[in-house]
């Protein structure tokens, strides 16, 4: 079975321009949760899908936006970029989302402002 | 609403030595308490978790956790380290009334020396 799938693996952007990043789930994985990572704030939960709907949002501007397919793939979009937006962005999906469920992680998108 | 606290950002052991990993957590109602490690330009992958039941859980390559619910705690520990083990370690945590979303700690950097 193939893991979680992330692309780009590396962006190169600068401030003002807009990104989508993608993530392909596991095969039969419903849920699909987005996170950036930073040396300094670390893990941020940044939002959560299942069957194409938004099921919970962390505290990041509306400039940060997501959608979920009907086939579980989802993207991530952020528009006018900012230097602090530099991170490792990772997608993590499961099968219902539940809380007991353990998440697999794909090897993320690094994305760089400049 | 929920937390976690890492103690110790950094912790460095000699290989064969006790590996002890600190977690302490909050929560509003029973949590799901993880364990991921991440090792360098990789996802995060899935130590062990704690659900319900047994309070010491045994996870992949010779990890183990004990909930303790009066001390609010989720350590991590392996008896003796080797040098695969140098890698970040993120505590996590998960309540059913938030659904999607894992809380993850600041992450420990563990150093094997030889």
């Amino acid at each position: 079975k193939a893991g979680v799938t992330q692309t780009p693996r590396y962006l190169i952007k600068t401030r003002g321009q807009q990104v989508t990043l993608s993530c392909s789930p596991i095969s039969g994985h419903r849920s699909v949760s987005w996170y950036q990572q930073t040396p300094g704030q670390g893990l941020q939960f940044l939002f959560e899908y299942f069957s194409e709907t938004q099921r919970n949002k962390g505290n990041f501007p509306g400039r940060f936006s997501g959608r979920q397919f009907s086939n579980s793939r989802s993207e991530m979009n952020v528009s006018t970029l900012e230097l602090g937006d530099s991170a490792l962005y990772l997608c993590a999906s499961s099968v219902q989302g539940a809380s007991n469920e353990k998440l697999f992680f794909g090897s993320g998108t690094q994305l760089s402002v400049l | 609403a929920q937390s976690v606290t890492q103690l110790g950002s950094h912790v460095s052991v000699s290989e064969g030595a006790l590996v002890l990993l600190r977690c302490n957590y909050s929560s509003s109602v029973p949590p799901y308490l993880f364990w991921y490690v991440q090792y360098p330009n990789q996802g995060l992958q899935l130590l062990l978790k704690y659900t319900t039941g047994a309070t010491l859980v045994k996870g992949i390559n010779g990890f183990e956790a004990e909930f303790k619910k009066s001390e609010t705690s989720f350590h991590l520990t392996k008896p003796s380290a080797h040098m695969s083990d140098a890698a970040e370690y993120f505590c996590a945590v998960r309540i059913t009334t938030n659904a999607g979303k894992s809380t993850f700690g600041d992450g420990t950097t563990l150093t094997v020396k030889p």
